[in-house]
């Protein structure tokens, strides 16, 4: 398997419920994403990880709290969460090397999440 | 302001139209531009990289313009298959990737 993958691809959860999101990167890159993408809304940044240390927390509510064991798997783990907290949630992956030569991030097909 | 300002559009074109978007930033500093393509209720993907000289992938063009802070893709020959939204990505700085992402611009191609 390549590339980006997430799951689940649809998730509908109470306000109650916990849940986590997966996600898994083959591309052999050392940096990982949380976005949010809301309808009418810009792609929003919420966590970057780089080598398994969080190096970005853009200002996300207590009730999303990412995990990374190590660098091909990311989680984001949900509570209490409220219903404008429906959205697609994308994972990104992307290779961070040293005088800014980055590469493209590459997305997953991201979960579609509900909350109810 | 929004960081990266985009006309969301839909641009309504027919097969065999050239068709233009630009897209506006407002942080001098940003290092890197890209454009990348979502298809409905799919994951956004690189379409190509903007560099300072401009570049070409095929039918696309794209262009940088560092003292205007703007960024143009050019379409030519649109084809039926070119229908996506088009994202209009910045980074804001080197080292990290702090990609800011526009709102994009919606394409529809009809035969």
């Amino acid at each position: 398997e390549t590339g980006v993958t997430q799951t689940p691809r649809h998730l509908v959860m109470g306000m109650t419920n916990k849940k986590s999101l997966k996600c898994e990167q083959h591309l052999g890159h050392n940096a990982m994403y949380w976005y949010k993408q809301s309808a009418k809304k810009p792609l929003e940044l919420m966590f970057v990880y780089s080598l398994e240390e969080r190096v970005e927390n853009n200002s996300v509510p207590s009730r999303f709290s990412p995990e990374c064991p190590n660098s091909s798997h990311l989680f984001l783990h949900l509570h209490t969460l409220q219903p404008e907290d429906s959205a697609l949630y994308l994972c990104a992956s992307s290779q961070v090397a040293g005088g800014g030569n980055n590469s493209p991030l590459h997305f997953g097909n991201g979960t579609r999440l509900t909350v109810t | 302001r929004k960081e990266v300002e985009q006309d969301p559009g839909p641009f309504n074109v027919p097969e065999g139209a050239t068709v233009a978007f630009n897209c506006t930033y407002s942080n001098s500093a940003s290092q890197s531009f890209f454009w990348y393509r979502q298809d409905c209720r799919k994951e956004p993907k690189l379409l190509m990289s903007v560099y300072s000289s401009g570049n070409e992938d095929g039918r696309f063009t794209a262009q940088l313009n560092r003292a205007s802070q703007y960024i143009s893709l050019l379409i030519r020959d649109s084809k039926l298959s070119d229908s996506a939204t088009y994202l209009c990505v910045v980074n804001r700085m080197a080292g990290f990737q702090k990609l800011v992402f526009g709102t994009g611009t919606r394409l529809l191609v009809s035969p």
